[in-house]
């Protein structure tokens, strides 16, 4: 089992819909990080979260430390949001990274 | 201002030769780190560098891969008698300060293709 666990693996939506993707981790850490990557390869930093909320436009990440779960939240989806978005932990000086979700969202 | 830049963005090369390549962070960032994204698979973490304080190495794969920084600046990641098993995106990231408090910025990264 990896240290950390994404949901969904893919997902569609249609414009305008409210997109959630989920991310689990199984050890104590520092902090976690929400990334994007866009086809071609360039990666933003979204969200660096070590307890509650955090929002950005129309993203709004969570955390849970005592559950070990951090939520990305879309709302008003734009097919610009299509990417792939990518869960990392901390732990000590390094990041580990899930597997990412592939977000397209059509118009 | 700048970002992250690294160099080459494309690399070929046949196997067994050696290739370097090279990331300018942002300046003034004093955390460095290397990435490796492979076809199919994840992110995954190769080198951190700290100012002046020994590098964490645990990340890297094999002891064909190396790196170095030098002036707190610049870094090369150096990947000896490359195996096809190595062809994957190398991405460099820089951040300000503590590795757990700051926002890591992430170069375009190099692909690397090993024929």
């Amino acid at each position: 089992k990896n240290e950390v666990e994404q949901s969904p693996q893919n997902l569609t939506a249609q414009e305008g819909e409210f997109i959630t993707i989920n991310c689990s981790y199984s050890v104590g850490i520092s902090a976690l990080h929400w990334l994007q990557q866009h086809p071609g390869g360039g990666i933003v930093s979204l969200f660096m979260l070590s307890s509650g909320k955090k929002k950005h436009g129309r993203l709004i990440a969570t955390i849970n430390i005592q559950e070990k779960h951090s939520s990305l939240h879309i709302t008003a989806s734009h097919p610009r949001d299509s990417a792939v978005y990518i869960c990392a932990v901390m732990r000590g000086n390094k990041l580990v990274f899930g597997a990412g979700t592939i977000l397209r969202v059509k118009s | 201002g700048a970002g992250v830049s690294q160099s080459p963005s494309n690399k070929v090369t046949e196997k067994g030769k050696d290739v370097e390549l090279r990331c300018d962070p942002i300046s003034g960032h004093t955390a460095l780190y290397w990435y490796r994204q492979s076809l199919g698979q994840g992110l995954e973490f190769l080198i951190y560098f700290q100012g002046n304080s020994a590098p964490d190495k645990s990340g890297l794969p094999s002891d064909r891969f190396s790196a170095e920084r030098t002036g707190g600046s610049v870094s090369t990641l150096t990947i000896q008698r490359t195996q096809q098993e190595d062809s994957a995106v190398y991405l460099c990231a820089s951040s300000i300060g503590l590795a757990y408090t700051d926002t890591q910025y992430f170069g375009p990264g190099t692909r690397l293709t090993v024929l």
